[in-house]
């Protein structure tokens, strides 16, 4: 893998708490994204970055935020989980057309 | 709303079967256009991406090809292996935000 770590793997919360998912890269590149995968809609963008600070939506956005304070870590919040939320989420890098992808999150919000 | 469209959905063929997958996406601003193999429980893995129209693209039995002008793409795996049983994913890439169909899923019965 491109030197790109999810945390947490796993996780079960409870509807309306706060969650935080955690993507950190070791490889430099610019461009950091969120993307959500469920059965029937394949994967889908939620917020990606281009640069320190830089963030914009994606096509799925509504019910995060995410924030980039350094190179290497992206951070993505659900400020209030749901149960629509309950997805696996696919952090991914990239420095020019490739993108990498990260092992994955799955939360589970009951 | 962009619409990326992969067929079939699924697909199940005996070693040695040589098959191809369509992907189908809009045809006017185009960027790039990338495959992606997709294997259960492990994260999508970067199999071409794709720029110019025309364009073939090959690693080992499977090869690539693009029509931008008509917009679609065609992936090929010749002399299918069981260890070629994933899912392929295509997706449009909007200038690093990627919009992807919602996969071909490949079996190959030894």
């Amino acid at each position: 893998d491109a030197g790109i770590t999810q945390s947490p793997r796993h996780k079960v919360t409870e509807t309306g708490t706060p969650v935080t998912l955690r993507c950190h890269q070791t490889e430099n590149h610019r461009y950091m994204y969120w993307y959500r995968q469920d059965p029937g809609h394949g994967l889908r963008l939620i917020h990606y970055s281009y640069g320190v600070k830089d963030t914009d939506k994606g096509e799925v956005s509504d019910g995060y935020s995410v924030s980039r304070s350094k190179t290497e870590d992206f951070l993505l919040t659900l400020e209030s989980a749901t149960s629509s939320q309950t997805s696996v989420y696919f952090c991914a890098i990239s420095d020019d057309y490739e993108q990498y992808f990260g092992p994955g999150t799955r939360l589970t919000v009951t | 709303i962009l619409n990326v469209e992969q067929s079939p959905q699924s697909l199940h063929v005996q070693e040695g079967d040589s098959t191809n997958f369509t992907c189908s996406f809009p045809s006017s601003n185009f960027y790039a256009l990338h495959w992606y193999r997709w294997e259960t429980a492990k994260s999508p893995e970067a199999l071409f991406v794709m720029t110019l129209n025309g364009d073939e693209k090959k690693k080992g039995r499977i090869s690539a090809t693009l029509n931008t002008k008509e917009g679609y793409s065609y992936l090929y795996i010749k002399g299918s292996q069981p260890e070629d049983s994933a899912t392929y994913l295509c997706a449009f890439d909007q200038g690093g935000k990627l919009i992807f169909g919602q996969g071909t899923e490949l079996s190959v019965k030894p």
